[in-house]
This record gives structure tokens, C-alpha cells and sequence, in this order.
């Protein structure tokens, strides 16, 4: 069935770090995925996602990389700040309708 | 802009109670819209899409349905809500396929707790 799940449940570094949140899927057939950022208490917002034909893709301070070979995909943060601990997901989307998540790692921040 | 909103925020509903949770979407039209749920310290669950008016797909085998009366509107409900329905459900909506730009956005989501 489709699972995607990933590596550390719980990330925790020091502000000015980068930080490397990691996913694995299982999926072979997904072509779409998105990274969300959950906060306590709210819904997930969308943060970057990142197409099959490509393997690399950077936002504002993110950067998504896709390795399709091993069915993997990170999320890395440039110089981590406090406001970015939350609960970070990974989804695919295995068809053109519907997204499929992890069990999200809890990325921690440190002053 | 498009703005999604669902609610009630948070709800404490005894075993065996009606649930009904209503979400909307303003700024668009024709949207698919979605029901999650996600459990304390847990992944989304997919429950529930709709890709138009009375179109519903369930995902998965459970105590809930979902309708969607109206274009940009979803419900999710049940007749009988057990213990195990706890959680935080969350609708969402997006545009189109999912392609660069037309991703799934999400409301603030409902806290149910079934007592």
C-alpha cells in the first residue's frame, strides 16, 4: 500500500543551524510532493513542493531534494530560527487528486 | 484571495452524540475539498474528497460520512460518534490537479473530543 513515513521523529538544533528533515516513500507512481509546516494547534501550511522531473528545488531559506532512485526526499532549513519549530510533513500525491502524508518529525529549535 | 474556514474550533461531544462539522471555502469555485483527520501526535488521515457536488470518495472504512450540498461547501458527520473519533479533523481545498501552485490548503482545523 502507499506509505510514506520518515527517519526522526524528533529533530532538535541550535538557532543558526541548518537543519535536514528527511522522508521516505514508498510509491513509486507519485509524482507531486509537498512539504507542509504544522504548528500546535493549527493546520499544516504548505512550504515548498517539488515535481518528479526535478530533483532539487529552493524557496526562501528551504530546500527540497528529491532522489527518486531511492525514494527519498529531504527538507533543508538554512540558518534555523525559533519560529520554525513545528511539525514538519511529507506527502505525496501517488495521482493528480489526493496527498498522502508521513507521520511528521518534530523539529526543535534552541536559542 | 481564496480563504478557507471550518468549525466549530473545538467540540467535547459525549459517546453516541450527532457530530456535524461544517467547512467553506470562499474565493474560488468548483474546488475539490477534503476531510483529514489527525490523531494526538500523529499523521493526516485522508477521509473523505469531493471533486463536486454530491461527489464524496471515502478513503477509509469508518463511523463518518461526509456531503457536500454546495459547491464550496463540506460536511463531515455522524449519527453516532464513538471514542476513538477523537481527534483533530481538518478540511482543505485546492484548485485543479496537483501540479506546481495548485497544492491542497488547509483550514485551522476542529478539535473533537468524545468523552
Amino acid at each position: 500500500g502507499e506509505n510514506v513515513g520518515l527517519h526522526l521523529p524528533t529533530l532538535s538544533v541550535q538557532e543558526g543551524d541548518n537543519s535536514i528533515i528527511n522522508c521516505a516513500y514508498s510509491n513509486s507512481a507519485s509524482d507531486y510532493f509537498i512539504w507542509y509546516k504544522q504548528e500546535s494547534g493549527k493546520g499544516p501550511q504548505f512550504i515548498i513542493d517539488i515535481r518528479s522531473n526535478m530533483d532539487k528545488r529552493q524557496g526562501q531559506r528551504v530546500t527540497v531534494l528529491l532522489n527518486k532512485t531511492v525514494k527519498h526526499l529531504s527538507l533543508q532549513i538554512a540558518a534555523t530560527q525559533p519560529g520554525d519549530s513545528a511539525v514538519y510533513f511529507c506527502a505525496e500525491a501517488p495521482g493528480f487528486q489526493k496527498l498522502v502524508f508521513g507521520t511528521g518529525t518534530r523539529l526543535l529549535v534552541s536559542p | 484571495s481564496q480563504t478557507i474556514h471550518q468549525w466549530p474550533a473545538t467540540l467535547v461531544q459525549p459517546v453516541g452524540s450527532p457530530l456535524s462539522l461544517e467547512c467553506t471555502v470562499e474565493g474560488t469555485s468548483n474546488p475539490n475539498l477534503y476531510w483529514y483527520r489527525q490523531a494526538a501526535g500523529r499523521g493526516l488521515q485522508l477521509l473523505f474528497y469531493s471533486v463536486g457536488i454530491g461527489q464524496i470518495s471515502s478513503e477509509v472504512p469508518q463511523n463518518l460520512s461526509a456531503s457536500r450540498p454546495q459547491d464550496r461547501q463540506f460536511i463531515l458527520s455522524s449519527k453516532k460518534l464513538l471514542l476513538s473519533d477523537s481527534g483533530f479533523y481538518l478540511c482543505a481545498w485546492k484548485k485543479g490537479t496537483l501540479l506546481s501552485g495548485n497544492t491542497i490548503y488547509f483550514g485551522e482545523g476542529s478539535w473533537l473530543t468524545v468523552v
